[in-house]
């Protein structure tokens, strides 16, 4: 089966950092995705890992341990159009490449 | 470049009512195509997902049905609503050969 958690909800105040985690039980790993989800909209990537270590783009940057089940999306300079859902998910070795999200965290920039 | 569409893009229908949303992708040939939907405030559950014409694997058990009828075109359908239908419906498709997904705009579906 499939299992994939990160938090919630997060705030944090404009022009900071943050940092939202993933951990994932999954068989079958390929690789790890990052979505933004503004309210009423549909998602737009944001990121893909497939090997350990930190894929940096922009004021993105996104992290892979494959041992550990864990990533996390980093965002640096936070503005106030970074305030959205930002969903983790795992895509499957298949013919299909089947996604698999988590529940998304929704985070608030404050100004 | 590749464009994904679906509509309608708001629906209310009354509870036991049919359903047909639909879902096309231009600029591409033989795509994987996806129906997500997505409850409030809640992540992305895959409903149907399709690797080709006529091929239909589902994800999870419900009274939604989904068809390929054209290699770019991708119907999710229902004989009778439910109230828990309601939700965000999304389609997606992914080329063959990378797992990255694109999503259309999604239909707002609301069963009263």
């Amino acid at each position: 089966g499939q299992n994939i958690d990160q938090p919630t909800e997060m705030t944090a105040t404009e022009g900071a950092i943050v940092q939202i985690n993933c951990t994932y039980q999954t068989s079958g790993f390929n690789g790890l995705f990052w979505y933004q989800q503004h309210a009423g909209e549909a998602p737009t990537f944001l990121s893909y890992n497939v090997l350990d270590g930190l894929e940096e783009k922009g004021r993105f940057s996104s992290f892979l341990s494959r041992s550990k089940g864990y990533s996390y999306l980093l965002l640096k300079e936070l503005q106030m159009k970074d305030s959205a859902s930002y969903l983790c998910a795992v895509s499957r070795r298949s013919s299909a490449r089947q996604l698999t999200f988590g529940s998304g965290t929704q985070l608030t920039v404050l100004p | 470049s590749q464009t994904i569409h679906q509509w309608p893009a708001t629906l209310v229908q009354p509870v036991g009512s049919p359903l047909s949303l639909e879902c096309t992708v231009e600029g591409t040939s033989n795509p994987n195509l996806y129906w997500y939907r997505q409850a409030a405030g809640r992540g992305l559950q895959l409903l149907f997902y399709s690797v080709g014409i006529g091929q239909i694997s589902s994800e999870v058990p419900q009274n939604l049905s989904a068809s390929r009828p054209q290699d770019r075109q991708f119907i999710l359908s229902s004989k009778k609503l439910l109230l828990s239908d309601s939700g965000f419906y999304l389609c997606a498709w992914s080329s063959g050969s990378a797992d990255e997904q694109f999503f259309g705009p999604g239909t707002r579906l609301t069963v009263l």
